[in-house]
Parts: C-alpha cells; sequence; structure tokens
C-alpha cells in the first residue's frame, strides 16, 4: 500500500467512448503526476501538477485531458482514443514538485482501447 | 539529465546479495543516483538515492564510485519478491522529470 489508489484497475473502451480515470493519494503531498507505460517502452511523463496547477506538459494529444480539483485528487479524461494509447497508466504524488526524490505510485490502470 | 547503462537481465540466487551495476559517465555535479522498482503489474517503487556518499536503508544499499561516474545497488538478501525491474536514475533536485529508461530486469531464482 503506497498511499496512492487508482482506479478503475482495468479499462476497456472503444474509440468513440469518454472514460476518466482517478487518482488519490492519502500523503498529505502537493504534486501530482500522470505517467504512461506502453509495452516494452520507458515510462513516459505526460503531466505534472503542483499545488493544484498544471506545471508540465509534455506535448500529450489533446485527447487526454486531466484535472486536478485539489491537492489530493488527479483525473485523466480521455475521450476518442486510438487503439496506440492502450497502456498503463500510472498515477505518482510527491512531497513537493520542485523536488522529485521520492515518487509514491499507484499500481495503474490498464486501459485497452478497441 | 544523465544517461545511465544497465545490463538488460540479471538472475540472482535467493538468499544470495543481488548487486545491480549501473554506469552514468556524464554525471554532473548536482545530479543525484535514484534508484526504483518495478515489480510486474504494480507502479514503481522508490528504493535509495545518494548524492556521493554510500547510503544504505532498510531495503537496499547504493555504493557510488569516488569518481561518481557508476554506482551499484545491493540488496543484501535476495528473496523472490525481489523479482522485478529495477530502474537507475540521474538527476538533478529541482527536475521533475525522471527518465525511467529500461531498468535491469533482475530475476531471483530459487
Amino acid at each position: 500500500e503506497t498511499g496512492v489508489t487508482q482506479t478503475p484497475r482495468h479499462l476497456v473502451m472503444g474509440m468513440t467512448n469518454k472514460k476518466s480515470l482517478k487518482c488519490e493519494q492519502h500523503l498529505g503531498h502537493n504534486a501530482m503526476y500522470w505517467y504512461k507505460q506502453s509495452a516494452k517502452k520507458p515510462l513516459e511523463l505526460m503531466f505534472v501538477y503542483s499545488l493544484e496547477e498544471r506545471v508540465e506538459n509534455n506535448s500529450v494529444p489533446s485527447r487526454f485531458s486531466p484535472e486536478c480539483p485539489n491537492s489530493s485528487h488527479l483525473f485523466l479524461h480521455l475521450h476518442t482514443l486510438q487503439p496506440e494509447d492502450s497502456a498503463l497508466y500510472l498515477c505518482a504524488s510527491s512531497l513537493d514538485g520542485a523536488t522529485n526524490e521520492k515518487l509514491f505510485f499507484g499500481s495503474g490502470t490498464q486501459l485497452s482501447v478497441l | 539529465d544523465a544517461k545511465t547503462t544497465q545490463p538488460t537481465s540479471m538472475d540472482c540466487a535467493e538468499g544470495r546479495a543481488a548487486n545491480l551495476p549501473c554506469n552514468h559517465s556524464t554525471i554532473s555535479g548536482n545530479e543525484y543516483v535514484y534508484w526504483y522498482r518495478q515489480i510486474h503489474s504494480q507502479g514503481p517503487q522508490y528504493i535509495i538515492h545518494g548524492l556521493k556518499n554510500n547510503e544504505t536503508n532498510e531495503m537496499a544499499s547504493l555504493i557510488i564510485t569516488e569518481d561518481r561516474k557508476s554506482s551499484t545497488l545491493i540488496l543484501p538478501h535476495a528473496t523472490l519478491r525481489d523479482t522485478a525491474v529495477y530502474y537507475c536514475i540521474v538527476t538533478r533536485t529541482g527536475a521533475n522529470n525522471l527518465f525511467f529508461g529500461t531498468g535491469t530486469r533482475l530475476t531471483v531464482i530459487p
């Protein structure tokens, strides 16, 4: 148990669907992250939020839309995804977005786009 | 951030020490060495980090060479639950983008 909870654990969606991934941290951290892990590829940073403000957006397509309503919750809204977006989506948090020495990861959402 | 080079895979007998090497010959003076591991179907887990001195915690020890161009993560008594992909990451304090690379897949054998 890392203190970072992601739901759902598995998600199957069609290309025309709209779905959301949820992440919640119980660690009192101020920074939250979305990472993408495709099969046999390194983790890719997607978004970083620090104190509920987006501080990093690594050229992620607009079909991925993050939302951070407060420092404990992070969402990733998905719409009109492509099959190549199938991957493990990982949420992480850290105490301070300026120093990422310890990232605490959730177990991820395994997404399949049909 | 400096690049790292790790072996693709390693085996270790259960109960023996697992020594995982990492080369980071282009490391800068303000860059730290971090280690994370990822057990199958889970998110990565922080293990340890260091700047110059050797470090030890309840999970592992980190040995950094004097010139800081390489390091070794040591799991003193490997168990089957230590089977995972281990990532060596070099990054400066303040960076918010850790590059995980492909890591070393450690298999602990009974």
